[in-house]
């Protein structure tokens, strides 16, 4: 069954640096999203993308996150200076379809920021 | 903006029991998604409900939509150990957005 992988599983990084979270969504989806759950909360939307482009994007996607599909594969999202707040699972998503479509969630990578 | 109520946070029932969350959104949702995440795990779609007072069935599992499509709710008839885990309503808001808001999920233990 083809499933949205991420790597890598868990990252520490020091305050200040900048990171990559890397994603491969199912091949034949057009929709990906990426989320971040801080430890024991809820699940929050930051990002979600279409066709080369943000489509939407909350209040936590600030100015110093950004996506990128580098290649037909890979869904990165970086984070240019981590603050310790950015600490938390960030979990990569894909789609199908937009609307009224399960979305599959990768297993995530952790993010540990000191 | 849309939030997304879940209650209770926890539930700790003997197997066997029943079990139900319940999910308020403060805005009318286009519809509305359900989620279980198991203890380390990612977040698994069980189901979605598009229309007003939708019921949908799954096995043990038992979803409604109200038909003011603002409140949901999932029951789980005779647990199992297999289904603890953290359940999450996730609502679509529709008009233009399609932004997933999640609920604080309800955390459930079964105890054997």
């Amino acid at each position: 069954e083809p499933e949205v992988t991420q790597t890598p599983s868990h990252q520490v990084t020091q305050m200040g640096q900048e990171v990559i979270l890397r994603c491969v969504p199912i091949s034949n989806h057009l929709y990906f999203y990426w989320y971040r759950q801080i430890l024991g909360q809820k699940v929050e939307f930051l990002v979600s993308f279409y066709n080369n482009e943000i489509s939407e994007k909350s209040e936590i996607f600030d100015d110093q996150f950004s996506v990128e599909r580098p290649d037909g594969s890979n869904f990165t999202l970086k984070i240019r200076s981590t603050k310790l707040e950015d600490s938390a699972m960030y979990f990569c998503a894909s789609s199908e379809l937009k609307t009224y479509n399960e979305q599959f969630f990768g297993p995530g990578t952790r993010l540990t920021v000191l | 903006g849309q939030q997304v109520m879940q209650i209770p946070q926890y539930q700790h029932v003997q197997e066997g029991e029943d079990f139900t969350t319940y999910c308020n959104s403060s805005t009318t949702l286009s519809n509305i998604q359900w989620y279980k995440q198991r203890p380390g795990g990612h977040p698994v779609f069980l189901i979605q409900l598009v229309k007003s007072g939708e019921v949908k069935k799954q096995k043990r599992l038992t979803f409604q939509f109200g038909e003011a499509k603002k409140n949901s709710s999932l029951h789980i008839t005779a647990t199992q150990t297999t289904d603890v885990g953290t359940y999450f309503c996730a609502g679509l808001p529709g008009a233009g957005s399609y932004q997933l808001t999640f609920g604080k999920g309800t955390k459930l233990s079964v105890i054997p």
